[in-house]
């Protein structure tokens, strides 16, 4: 069974650029999350997508980011303008249901904001 | 506010040591419990999870961890760590049925 896929891998960036990451969970995963993990914290939840609608997104900066999942499969985390706060290690996970299921991880993208 | 509490930043055992890493939460409706592992390297994975029933669970590689609800705990224990356990352990824990929110971690270096 294929993971949960993102890309990039890496990306440095000035600040007040944009920037795109992209996730494919794993099939048939209709619960979808991006995290947020600055160097020695946990993760931290941006955002939760069930199928193509927003369950949580509480703790997402919403003047600079933004995410999509248009057709309930994969989805695109954005940040425009990036701040020097903003890097970090972007995680995706992908589980069966709601949250109460197993969350199986992505690699991560690591944002480097200069 | 729902908060994770992770006790020890930094562990370093030796090989056969025994291992216990403490994990508390601040939240007293239901919740399901999970501690996930990141091996050098390697993505995030789920190591044991606790929903309901028998409070002691056991996981892969010989951990197991027990949910004392009166103490809000959900300590992680090893008999007998291994070189390979060398990872960082994250304490997770679902409230509403729906949020996620992870402790800080807790690094574990095994010396051989």
């Amino acid at each position: 069974e294929a993971g949960v896929a993102q890309s990039p891998r890496y990306k440095i960036i000035e600040k007040r650029q944009s920037v795109a990451f992209w996730c494919n969970p794993i099939s048939g995963h209709a619960t979808l999350y991006w995290y947020q993990q600055i160097l020695g914290q946990g993760p931290k939840l941006l955002i939760q997508f069930q199928n193509n609608g927003v369950v949580d997104d509480s703790q997402l900066p919403k003047d600079r980011f933004s995410a999509e999942r248009l057709k309930g499969v994969d989805s695109t985390l954005k940040i425009q303008p990036a701040k020097l706060e903003d890097s970090a290690v972007y995680l995706c996970a992908s589980s069966l249901e709601l949250s109460t299921d197993t969350q199986y991880f992505g690699p991560g993208t690591r944002l480097t904001v200069l | 506010a729902q908060s994770v509490s992770q006790h020890n930043h930094h562990v370093i055992l030796s090989e056969a040591a025994s291992l216990e890493l403490g994990c508390n939460y601040s939240y007293g409706g239901t919740v399901n419990l999970f501690w996930y592992v990141q091996y050098p390297g390697q993505h995030l994975q789920l190591l044991l999870k606790y929903f309901s029933g028998d409070p002691l669970v056991k996981g892969i590689k010989g951990f197991e961890a027990e949910f004392i609800k009166s103490k809000f705990s959900f300590n992680l224990r090893k008999p007998s760590v291994q070189w390979s356990d060398t990872a960082e352990y994250f304490c997770a824990v679902t409230i509403g049925g729906f949020k996620t929110i992870f402790g800080a971690g807790t690094r574990l270096f095994v010396k051989a």
